[in-house]
């Protein structure tokens, strides 16, 4: 098992740009999570889909940022446009949904810099 | 809603001293309760697990208790290595019954970093 897939590892881009995150989750996970991890806000959820479908998107900062999964293989997290204060690591998690005790695997993480 | 409270840190320790690292939850129902950890540049691995009252979970010399009457789950370890330097974050996962069921609560990490 390759585990949660996420790339790119790094990304730097100037304010302004769009930037696209990319995660595949781990085959016949159906829960999926989006997180932000900052030295001052700490581990923030920014949305989770259930089946591919968006369950609870109220982490999303504003409308700059979407999320979309197509299929239950992918999801993309896209900013657009990206500002300084995006700048974070940003994970994605899969899960088995309907499996009490289940905890997440983490992908390794896409650290952004916007300049 | 559900909430997790750890102790906060910076924690530093020296090798093989004794680890403790609290834990407090708020949730309806019976969650199940983790803890991860994080190192540097890395993303987080489970580290134990416990799904109910009473069950100790335990990994790598770690332990933790589900602690229903004082809905507590202290993360411990009799001797710490310096390999052990990590950040460390306390999670609940509500139940089925719950309407957070699937959905992950962290606490705000605590950062332990151990010398030789």
């Amino acid at each position: 098992d390759a585990g949660v897939i996420q790339s790119p590892r790094h990304e730097v881009t100037e304010m302004g740009q769009e930037v696209t995150l990319r995660c595949k989750p781990i085959s016949g996970h159906n829960s999926l999570f989006w997180y932000r991890q900052t030295m001052m806000r700490g581990l923030e959820l920014l949305i989770y889909f259930n089946n591919n479908v968006p369950i609870d998107d109220s982490g999303m900062p504003e409308d700059r940022f979407s999320a979309k999964m197509p299929n239950a293989s992918f999801s993309t997290l896209k900013i657009q446009p990206s500002e300084p204060r995006d700048s974070a690591v940003y994970f994605c998690a899969s899960s088995f949904r309907r499996v009490q005790g289940r905890g997440y695997t983490f992908g390794s993480g896409t650290r952004l810099t916007v300049v | 809603g559900d909430s997790v409270t750890q102790m906060e840190g910076p924690v530093t320790l020296s090798e093989e001293a004794f680890l403790t690292i609290n834990c407090t939850y708020t949730a309806t129902g019976y969650p199940s309760l983790f803890w991860y950890v994080q190192y540097p540049g890395e993303g987080l691995q489970l580290l134990l697990k416990a799904t109910k009252a009473d069950d100790k979970g335990s990994n790598k010399g770690f332990e933790a208790t589900y602690r229903k009457e004082t809905t507590s789950f202290h993360l411990e370890k009799g001797s710490v290595q310096v390999s052990d330097s990590a950040v460390y974050f306390c999670a609940l996962r509500g139940d089925a019954g719950g309407t957070s069921y699937g959905k992950l609560t962290f606490g705000q990490g605590t950062i332990l970093t151990v010398h030789p």
